[in-house]
């Protein structure tokens, strides 16, 4: 299994909304990342979990809170969200020293 | 944050045709990494270099890692319809760890 699963696939909500995006891998691999896309964009890094622990975040508005439950899932609970929000949300697994990231499918996010 | 010099931009191409791209960087990577992202979906790695140098293929992909450590090149051959996305650079050097720094991007495109 070479799969990182995102869900929900959209997620419409509104400014004044509490929501959550999930993400998942069973290859084992240790450290975990959220990105956040917008079109036609690279990537940027908001968080990266490593061993089950917060270890970069990338200067992150704190509507945006991350989670590690365990080394298989991560989340991102949104609140407050302002419009400006609006992307394509990623999350990626990489495994230990290795700097091959796999993504998901990713949330296309859309704050109303 | 930052981003590597990718380019170019964007490329109109008809089927058949080969494509080139690179990516140019002000520091030294020890690890290059090649993306393609399609409409909806995540980036999908496609080829991984971490040798100065190193020449690598991955079908009609063929990848090279600069001898200078700061660049990088992607050539596909005998592009066909389902080559069309936006193909992606990203880099790591060793006192980054966690952190990918991505080109802009370049937007290919087949016409039949």
């Amino acid at each position: 299994d070479t799969e990182v699963t995102q869900t929900p696939k959209h997620l419409v909500m509104g400014m004044t909304n509490k929501k959550s995006l999930k993400c998942e891998q069973h290859m084992g691999h240790r450290a975990m990342y959220w990105y956040k896309q917008k079109a036609k964009k690279p990537p940027e890094l908001m968080f990266v979990y490593s061993y089950e622990k917060l270890s970069i975040n990338e200067s992150v508005p704190s509507r945006f809170s991350p989670e590690c439950p365990n080394s298989s899932l991560l989340n991102l609970h949104l609140h407050a969200l302002q419009p400006e929000d609006s992307a394509l949300y990623l999350c990626a697994s990489t495994g230990t020293g290795n700097p091959e990231a796999f993504f998901g499918q990713g949330t296309r996010l859309t704050v109303v | 944050g930052q981003q590597l010099n990718q380019s170019p931009q964007s490329m109109f191409i008809q089927e058949g045709e080969d494509v080139s791209m690179n990516c140019t960087s002000s520091s030294i990577f020890n690890t290059w990494l090649w993306y393609k992202q399609e409409p909806g979906e995540g980036p999908v790695l496609l080829i991984a270099l971490y040798k100065a140098g190193e020449l690598t293929s991955n079908g009609r992909l063929t990848a090279q890692f600069g001898i200078t450590r700061k660049d990088s090149f992607l050539n596909i051959s005998a592009s066909i319809p389902s080559d069309v996305g936006i193909y992606f650079c990203a880099g790591q050097s060793t006192d980054s760890w966690g952190k990918l720094q991505f080109g802009a991007g370049t937007q290919v495109v087949v016409t039949p």
